[in-house]
């Protein structure tokens, strides 16, 4: 079955550490793969997103994720969080053609001061 | 422009209860997606409309729930008789054409619904 796993639920680190969050799927075809955001009270909202081209894609705040097509990963990463980056991260991937997104079970992310 | 809007942003009801949740998309967003985030759960799909069709149920865990969008706008999502296995989080998300994932889906943010 078609799946996307985040094996990080809980990550704690202090301001400036290096960040890097983990997403592998389970699909052998083609896939679009997301990272959304949802910061405490806010909606959830796309960070980034990859669907062909340059496997390294940069999104908004720093964060930049990178497709590894041999391994079906593409973890989130950013050099030097900072306190705001305190959030919940979604993996998501697009099989396909299909519309529908299959969702990771998120990585709450907690950036101590 | 305004945003993806649910309502309410709350519900708790009894159990055996029924309970509609709505969600007014993006104006001119033609495709309309229902999810469920259970605690400690990812997002699960459950309905996906285009216009006021709904051509991929394949989501909707039981026949207690339903949904149908009127006007190529406003979604309602209807579970009759209520279960305590129901309490989540249920969001809706809306895109401009929905064909395929590179479509940019944009979320609302959520009803939170407590059976108790």
């Amino acid at each position: 079955a078609q799946s996307v796993s985040q094996h990080n639920h809980h990550v704690i680190l202090s301001e400036a550490a290096s960040l890097e969050l983990g997403c592998n799927y389970s699909y052998g075809g083609t896939v679009n793969l997301f990272w959304y955001v949802q910061y405490p009270g806010q909606h959830l909202q796309l960070l980034l997103k990859y669907f062909s081209g340059d496997p390294l894609v940069k999104g908004i705040k720093g964060f930049e994720a990178e497709f590894i097509k041999s391994k079906f990963s593409f973890n989130l990463r950013k050099p030097s969080v900072q306190w705001s980056d305190t959030a919940e991260y979604f993996c998501a991937a697009g099989m396909d053609s299909s519309y529908k997104l299959i969702f990771g079970s998120g990585t709450r992310l907690l950036v101590r001061p | 422009g305004a945003g993806v809007s649910q309502s309410p942003s709350n519900k708790v009801t009894e159990k055996g209860k029924d309970v509609e949740l709505r969600c007014d998309p993006i104006s001119g967003h033609t495709a309309l997606y229902w999810y469920r985030q259970s605690l400690g759960q990812g997002l699960e799909f459950l309905i996906y409309f285009q216009g006021n069709s709904a051509p991929d149920k394949s989501g909707l865990p039981s026949d207690r729930f339903s949904a149908e969008r009127t006007g190529g706008s406003v979604s309602t999502l209807t579970i009759q008789r209520t279960q305590q296995e129901d309490s989540a989080v249920y969001l809706c998300a809306s895109s401009f054409l929905g064909q395929t994932s590179t479509d940019t889906q944009y979320f609302g943010p959520g009803t939170r619904l407590t059976v108790l």
